[in-house]
């Protein structure tokens, strides 16, 4: 079993839609967990990030995270044309030092909203 | 705009050339990285430094060569290359090990 598991789509939605991107992993020392968007010839773009558990929401954003289960979520409300790009979940172990700290990614998820 | 700036954008070299990869972040972070990504797949993680030391070094060959000259900067050096090195190589940034990173936009790089 990989230690962080998404599912790579692509996944194709109407502007205006919900969507929800998810990431389950397993190792439960992961105290960070991240959303980056990633538009074609750029570099990933830190979206949103949660220490520990809960939920942050942030405008038409919000990532929840279950560690009981293990998965995380992203949420996009009012989709638009302009959302379309990869989406990866990371995860670290913050340890300060050390591998524990490395980012760990998943496979990345391709979005595309149609007008 | 990104605050992790990477110079080049585009690169095209030989594989008997030497260059060299820029990144500078001043957003006071002691933490930076150099990943290589691949179309389609996530980024791998190089070299790690933190507080301008070398943290972490996954395996990278040694035509890769990492230097951090001060807390702002960090270089990597690109010796003998060969075509399945050509990527998009990312540097980013964290205020510290572990905690989420910022990323560049990358230098492209292809070895002819």
């Amino acid at each position: 079993q990989k230690e962080v598991e998404q599912d790579p789509g692509p996944l194709s939605v109407p502007e205006g839609a919900i969507v929800s991107l998810n990431c389950t992993y397993s190792n439960s020392a992961f105290q960070y967990f991240m959303w980056y968007r990633q538009y074609s010839r750029k570099g990933p773009e830190l979206l949103m990030y949660t220490y520990s558990s809960g939920n942050k929401e942030d405008g038409r954003f919000t990532a929840q995270v279950d560690k009981s289960s293990k998965y995380i979520s992203l949420f996009i409300r009012d989709s638009q044309p302009s959302d379309s790009a990869t989406y990866l979940c990371a995860m670290s172990g913050y340890i300060y030092g050390g591998s524990q700290g490395n980012l760990i990614f998943g496979k990345g998820t391709k979005l595309s909203v149609k007008p | 705009d990104t605050e992790v700036t990477q110079t080049p954008k585009h690169l095209v070299m030989g594989m008997t050339n030497k260059k060299s990869l820029k990144c500078e972040q001043h957003m006071g972070h002691r933490a930076m990285y150099w990943y290589k990504q691949k179309a389609k797949k996530p980024p791998e993680l190089m070299f790690v430094y933190s507080y301008e030391k070398l943290s972490i070094n996954e395996s990278v060959p040694s035509r890769f060569s990492p230097e951090c000259p001060n807390s702002s900067l960090l270089n990597l050096h690109l010796h003998a290359l060969q075509p399945e090195d050509s990527a998009l190589y990312l540097c980013a940034s964290s205020r510290i090990q572990g905690q989420p990173q910022h990323f560049g936009d990358g230098t492209r790089l292809s070895i002819l």
